[in-house]
């Protein structure tokens, strides 16, 4: 069963665009949502993450959007660079959980066109 | 400041050998986590160890084993070897547990052929 739900799998963007990455969780008792960005031959860089008691945050051109009740977030990177171009990973915890560990989406391959 | 370092980078083996992996943490963090990645699919865990003691394992079989030394370095060793066990494996270290603000390493790529 897969928690975390995410899509587009792959995203072409031209240069100076918004790219917007989807996800969507089903365990109620997530409590903290991380992004990850993974370039080839390289692990997965934390990028940014959020708390679900608020509704966005925003780290330079990185945008996450909370939406609780639909139990659905996503990442916005404002400006797409061709160097933004790597596979994005979302992911989730259960911080009160008797297992600590993060469940990631599948990925979203980026592609940033110059 | 040393990043979370792995060794050996690339491996391959035999059907039915086994390996070990090994990972060194960023100084300081206390948790280690072990997590596979296939080719094309986010990461899954295997493995959590946190001051030593095993806190969390993932659904892999029981050729699948690790274990965190005192000075909080790891190893993760795999027997009996499957083509499918080829994989990217990924050590995450972090300086709590669960894994909030956890640094991955570049992993090691292992070919089973």
């Amino acid at each position: 069963q897969q928690q975390v739900k995410q899509s587009p799998q792959s995203l072409i963007v031209q240069k100076g665009g918004i790219s917007i990455i989807n996800c969507a969780y089903e365990n109620t008792a997530f409590d903290y949502f991380p992004w990850y960005q993974q370039f080839p031959g390289k692990g997965p860089a934390l990028l940014i993450a959020i708390r679900p008691d608020v509704s966005e945050k925003k780290e330079g051109r990185f945008t996450i959007s909370f939406n609780k009740s639909a139990k659905q977030f996503s990442l916005h990177i404002m400006d797409s660079q061709p160097g933004d171009s790597a596979t994005y990973f979302c992911a989730a915890i259960d911080y009160g959980g008797s297992q600590g560990n993060l469940i990631f989406g599948k990925g979203t391959k980026l592609s940033v066109k110059p | 400041d040393a990043g979370v370092t792995q060794s050996p980078t690339h491996l391959i083996k035999t059907r039915g050998q086994q390996v070990t992996l090994r990972c060194s943490p960023i100084s300081g963090h206390k948790s280690v986590s072990w997590y596979q990645q296939v080719l094309g699919q986010g990461p899954q865990f295997i493995f959590q160890y946190y001051e030593k003691e095993e806190r969390g394992r993932g659904n892999f079989p029981d050729r699948f084993s690790a274990r965190q030394f005192p000075n909080y370095s790891s190893e993760l060793n795999v027997n009996a070897l499957l083509l499918g066990d080829s994989a990217l494996y990924l050590c995450a270290s972090s300086n709590r547990q669960p894994d909030t603000e956890a640094f991955f390493g570049q992993g090691t790529r292992l070919t089973v052929v």
